[in-house]
């Protein structure tokens, strides 16, 4: 079965560059969500999509954009990055905006930046 | 500030004894607690969820039990496994928002 693909798996990055993740949900899937997870940590919502429309706003910081495209993949976009900006960061997809169809949520492989 | 705990970093269990993974969640209005399972190198996969208004939910080989009480979550593992090795995650929905906590790490001594 198809599941949630991200690219790129591996991204280095230096101080203040800028970088874009991507994430294509699962097919038929309508929500897309963006985690950070540092080392160690748990994951930090950042930032979901429904439909193309933001849907719920969590910890992101205001060098970070996103948005979820016609065909439901979104992209993260990260400007001036900072070296606490490494980490991997996680998309996830559900179908449905059901409180029970956003516990199960499918998660990709993770992107793992690094900023030198 | 609202969050989801766990009161153990670290789990070690001998295969095939059963396995319980605690946390503790502060906020009270979440309608839904979540339990996810990552493994080394891989995003987090949904285990079992249980609704604040239930106290016991039974899946394969996994229950969870949910004591609001003393805002304690539970998740017990029969029978554990080499596979079932990885962190494990409690979450808890705010709006659609999944707000996870500190994870267990679950080691399975064959």
């Amino acid at each position: 079965a198809a599941g949630v693909i991200q690219s790129p798996r591996h991204l280095i990055k230096e101080k203040r560059e800028t970088a874009t993740l991507k994430c294509y949900p699962i097919p038929r899937h309508d929500t897309v969500y963006w985690y950070q997870q540092g080392p160690g940590q748990d994951p930090q919502f950042l930032i979901s999509f429904y439909e193309k429309m933001q849907s719920d706003k969590g910890s992101i910081p205001d060098r970070f954009s996103a948005q979820q495209f016609s065909d439901y993949h979104s992209e993260l976009n990260m400007s001036s990055l900072e070296l606490g900006d490494s980490a991997l960061y996680f998309c996830a997809s559900s179908l449905g905006q059901g409180p029970e169809a956003k516990n199960i949520q499918y998660f990709g492989a993770g992107t793992r930046l690094s900023v030198l | 500030g609202e969050s989801v705990g766990l009161h153990l970093p670290t789990l070690s269990v001998q295969e095939g004894d059963n396995s319980i993974i605690n946390c503790a969640y502060s906020n009270s209005a979440s309608d839904y607690f979540i339990w996810y399972k990552q493994e080394s190198g891989k995003g987090p996969q949904f285990i079992i969820d249980i609704r604040s208004n239930m106290d016991k939910r039974q899946g394969q080989r996994v229950t969870v039990l949910l004591n609001k009480t003393v805002k304690h979550l539970s998740l017990q593992i029969a029978a554990t496994q080499p596979g079932d090795s990885a962190v494990y995650f409690c979450a808890e929905t705010q709006g659609g928002k999944l707000i996870f906590g500190q994870g267990t790490e679950l080691s399975v001594k064959p």
